[in-house]
């Protein structure tokens, strides 16, 4: 049973590179999220879809973008890597998105970096 | 906008007792999550308040007051293994449904 799968867990960027952070559960899950996480900084949500079609922003949203064209996909996408932007990445998915005492699931994390 | 706090680090003996206490403020109120996240890995769901009132599972324990905007995180009997950092979340109304943010985090130390 897979669960989330998020790829890749290691990433090391230039300034100005894109590149996309790849998230996939196999729960039919509707609500699919991305959180950064940073020393002291806690779970801050990036984006998030309640379901296909269907996306909203989150906490911290600028220099991200997302799509949802499927149920079972969430790709991240940095359209141009800054420092800033290195953090460790989850990414989360929970049952029925217009629901909301369902709990999320994560995935095991990508840890970016950018030079 | 959303104001969720917890103390950043605790640190209890095994065997005793520790409460984590988190506070709230947003703008509304779908429920609130506990979760508990060991070093390296990802989060994982503990438990979950949407009424006023205790939840008990096992050995944690968590507690609501949404007059109050206050939560706490009972864990009993702590054994090493419960040394990790735990996760104050609150679910709130969106444009497209809800979101669910998180606080910084307690990181608990379970020392012998």
């Amino acid at each position: 049973n897979a669960g989330v799968t998020q790829t890749p867990k290691f990433q090391v960027l230039k300034t100005g590179q894109s590149m996309t952070l790849q998230c996939a559960q196999d729960m039919n899950h509707e609500y699919m999220s991305w959180y950064r996480q940073d020393p002291g900084m806690g779970l801050r949500l990036i984006h998030y879809s309640v379901g296909a079609g269907i996306t909203d922003q989150g906490e911290v949203p600028n220099g991200y973008n997302v799509s949802r064209s499927t149920t079972e996909d969430f790709p991240l996408r940095l359209l141009s890597a800054a420092p800033s932007q290195t953090s460790v990445y989850f990414c989360a998915s929970g049952d029925r998105g217009r629901a909301t005492n369902e709990k999320l699931f994560f995935g095991s994390g990508t840890q970016l970096s950018v030079l | 906008g959303q104001n969720i706090d917890q103390p950043t680090e605790m640190t209890a003996t095994e065997g005793a007792i520790v409460q984590i206490n988190c506070t709230y403020q947003t703008s509304g109120f779908n429920g609130l999550f506990w979760y508990q996240q060991h070093a390296g890995e990802a989060p994982t769901f503990l438990s979950y308040n949407v009424l006023d009132g205790l939840e008990e599972k096992g050995r944690f324990s968590s507690f609501l007051s949404r007059s109050k905007g206050y939560s706490y995180l009972l864990l009993k009997e702590l054994q090493m293994k419960d040394s990790a950092s735990y996760l104050c979340a609150v679910s709130s109304p969106s444009n497209s449904g809800y979101a669910l943010n998180f606080g910084k985090g307690t990181s608990l130390l379970v020392t012998p």
